[in-house]
């Protein structure tokens, strides 16, 4: 069974650009969510879709970043314009029940992130 | 949201049991604790997950104590490929939108050595 896939794993930007991100799910899973660390510093939360649906975008920095699933299958990270400050590694996860709240119970496999350099 | 505290690294020598503590003072009535495992280069992976007590499976055990308070991950014989971060994720409820959000702490960078 092919695991999150996250692309691509690397990209170099300048301030101002855009960059799309983009993550597939495993097959199945309704939920998905984006994670992301900056700096350095904890592993943030970001979003969580279930379906095509955002369940919880409490996590998003400002309107500059943009997710969609389309069709409830990949989703992409959008930012734009790109700062300085936006570089950092972005995770992508996904699990298998759909609930409209995040289940504290619920297992979330990662993608390996795409490392993101604003520069 | 459930806030995580843990040690900031740990060291240890191969064929070691590594203990992890993790502190979650405000751990909510149905939130689980979870544990997961980071190499370099790479996203979290799961290791284990309980509510109270103990669980245990192939890769390490979780002690729970009856408060929740705080949540202990062992590692039995620890190997040079054990050498990782590791998280303890408890889920939360945010004060401002009302809705959990899985939230990571700053991990625990273990460190085996041979």
């Amino acid at each position: 069974e092919a695991g999150v896939t996250q692309f691509p794993s690397h990209s170099v930007i300048e301030k101002g650009q855009t960059v799309t991100l983009r993550c597939d799910p495993i097959s199945g899973h309704d939920n998905l969510y984006w994670y992301r660390r900056v700096m350095g510093k904890e592993i943030k939360f970001l979003l969580h879709f279930v379906k095509e649906s955002k369940q919880d975008e409490s996590g998003m920095p400002n309107n500059r970043f943009l997710a969609e699933r389309t069709g409830g299958t990949y989703s992409t990270l959008k930012v734009q314009p790109a700062e300085l400050e936006d570089s950092g590694v972005y995770f992508c996860a996904s699990s298998q029940a759909g609930h409209r709240r995040p289940a504290t119970n619920e297992k979330l496999f990662f993608g390996s992130g795409t490392q993101l350099s604003v520069l | 949201l459930a806030k995580t505290t843990q040690p900031i690294s740990m060291d240890s020598y191969e064929g070691q049991e590594v203990n992890i503590t993790c502190s979650h003072n405000n751990i909510a009535t149905n939130d689980y604790i979870t544990w997961y495992q980071q190499f370099p280069s790479q996203g979290p992976r799961f290791i284990i997950q309980g509510y109270k007590t103990k669980v245990t499976n192939e890769v390490a055990s979780l002690f729970i104590p009856a408060d929740r308070k705080s949540s202990t991950l062992s590692l039995p014989r620890v190997s040079l490929s054990d050498t990782a971060v590791y998280y303890c994720l408890v889920g939360g409820l945010s004060m401002d939108t009302g809705r959990r959000a899985l939230t990571f702490g700053s991990g625990t960078r273990l460190q085996v050595q041979p």
